[in-house]
């Protein structure tokens, strides 16, 4: 089966430290990963793809085949970074295939 | 960002009745889809589009209806057979087909009376 695991529904985190929000993925071949975030009252928006390789508001995330795994990091959080982030696969047929979510919570 | 837009932001269901979810974008995107989020489960996607005049059914199209009779429009109907339709639904559309980066609309909250 293809699919993402979020294995943290909540993360709470003080501002200035750093956080990590866990995404683990099932897919046999070359995964196409992402992450998208949706702040409170906005809509949900791609932060980034594992293919750029880039650092999007100080946010990375690092495929690891050998783990299964592409966890987003970010070694100083903000409160701006207070959102729902949700970890998708991009399937053999196109289709995304999100994790549950994770909503993180950056406290002064 | 604005160019895909929603509507209505809220949507009452009187039991037995059917609903249509709005969604438009002027982004000259080829491809559309309609996902639902629920609490602790993501989105699932529902039915996409392709191309005008074709859909498919996504993961969880069991009560839901389509159209897209026009390449900027495509509209999701809520059936009275889809039996829990309380959600918030999630409108997106990609240029060129499903290979490209999908952008999402704002939402429509659907619920129950």
């Amino acid at each position: 089966a293809q699919r993402v695991t979020q294995p943290e529904k909540l993360l709470s985190v003080f501002k200035g430290a750093p956080v990590e929000l866990k995404c683990n993925y099932s897919y046999s071949g070359s995964p196409e990963l992402f992450w998208y975030v949706q702040y409170s009252r906005q809509r949900l928006q791609l932060l980034l793809r594992h293919i750029s390789r880039e650092s999007i508001k100080g946010f990375t995330a690092d495929l690891n085949k050998g783990e299964t795994s592409f966890h987003l990091k970010k070694p100083f959080a903000q409160e701006e970074d207070s959102a729902m982030y949700y970890c998708a696969l991009k399937k053999r047929d196109y289709k995304l295939s999100f994790g549950a979510g994770t909503t993180v919570t950056v406290r002064a | 960002d604005g160019g895909i837009t929603q509507s209505p932001k809220y949507l009452f269901r009187k039991e037995g009745q059917n609903v249509t979810l709005s969604c438009e974008q002027n982004l000259n995107h080829d491809a559309m889809y309609w996902y639902r989020q629920d609490p602790g489960q993501g989105l699932r996607l529902i039915y996409y589009s392709q191309i005008v005049n074709d859909f498919q059914k996504g993961d969880i199209a069991e009560g839901y209806s389509v159209s897209r009779e026009k390449k900027e429009s495509f509209p999701l109907t809520v059936t009275s057979a889809q039996k829990n339709p309380t959600a918030f639904y999630l409108c997106a559309s990609s240029i060129n087909g499903m290979k490209e980066t999908q952008y999402f609309g704002p939402g429509t909250r659907l619920l129950v009376l």
